[in-house]
């Protein structure tokens, strides 16, 4: 099995572009979560979905944040416009019913916003 | 609410040295625990996991962790740490209702040095 596969793994933006970050959960997971990694806050779930339907995106900063999961192989998290204070690793990670909840990781995306 | 507190940011501990790493949850119901290791520039990687049954679970890397219910903890052991276990812990805890979704603690910084 391949893991998450998560892309680009680095990203460098000017503030006020639009950013584009890419999830593959794992196949056969029906649950994906995205979170943000940074020194201050440490690890923060954005939003999670079961069954491609969003669940919880209460972990969504503001409405510059969006995701979608179009359907069970992929998930999209972007900004739009980007800020400085977005820069941080962003992970996706995936899991499955009856898994009792043990989520896989991706690497990451490094993103860097100047 | 679920919370998960992680009682040291840093743990710095010579080689060949036991080591704990702390960690307490509040919750009402039944729950599952984690802990995941984070290794420098990669994403997080389970290290072991409480279900249910036996209180002493043993993962990889020879890390074990016990399960105190009155207690509320689920402290990380290693008898004997290397130079590679340095790395980022997290505790994490997942109710079994919450369709996947986990609660993370705030990390603990382990350093072992020669």
């Amino acid at each position: 099995d391949a893991g998450v596969i998560q892309s680009p793994r680095h990203e460098v933006t000017e503030m006020g572009q639009e950013v584009t970050l890419r999830c593959k959960p794992i196949s056969g997971h029906n649950s994906l979560f995205w979170y943000r990694q940074t020194m201050m806050r440490g690890l923060e779930l954005l939003i999670y979905f079961n069954n491609n339907v969003p669940i919880d995106d209460s972990g969504m900063p503001e409405d510059r944040f969006s995701a979608k999961m179009p359907n069970a192989s992929f998930s999209t998290l972007k900004i739009q416009p980007s800020e400085p204070r977005d820069s941080a690793v962003y992970f996706c990670a995936s899991t499955r019913s009856g898994s009792y909840n043990e989520q896989f990781f991706g690497p990451g995306t490094r993103l860097t916003v100047l | 609410a679920q919370s998960v507190t992680q009682l040291d940011s840093q743990v710095p501990v010579f080689e060949e040295a036991p080591v704990e790493l702390r960690c307490n949850y509040s919750s009402s119901v039944s729950v599952y625990l984690f802990w995941y290791v984070q290794y420098p520039n990669q994403g997080l990687q389970l290290l072991l996991k409480y279900l249910s049954g036996s209180t002493l679970v043993k993962g990889i890397n020879g890390f074990e962790a016990e399960f105190n219910k009155s207690q509320t903890s689920f402290h990380l052991r290693k008898p004997s740490v290397h130079i590679s276990d340095t790395a980022e812990y997290f505790c994490a805890v997942s109710e079994n209702n919450q369709g996947g979704k986990l609660i993370f603690g705030q990390g603990t910084e382990l350093s072992v040095k020669p």
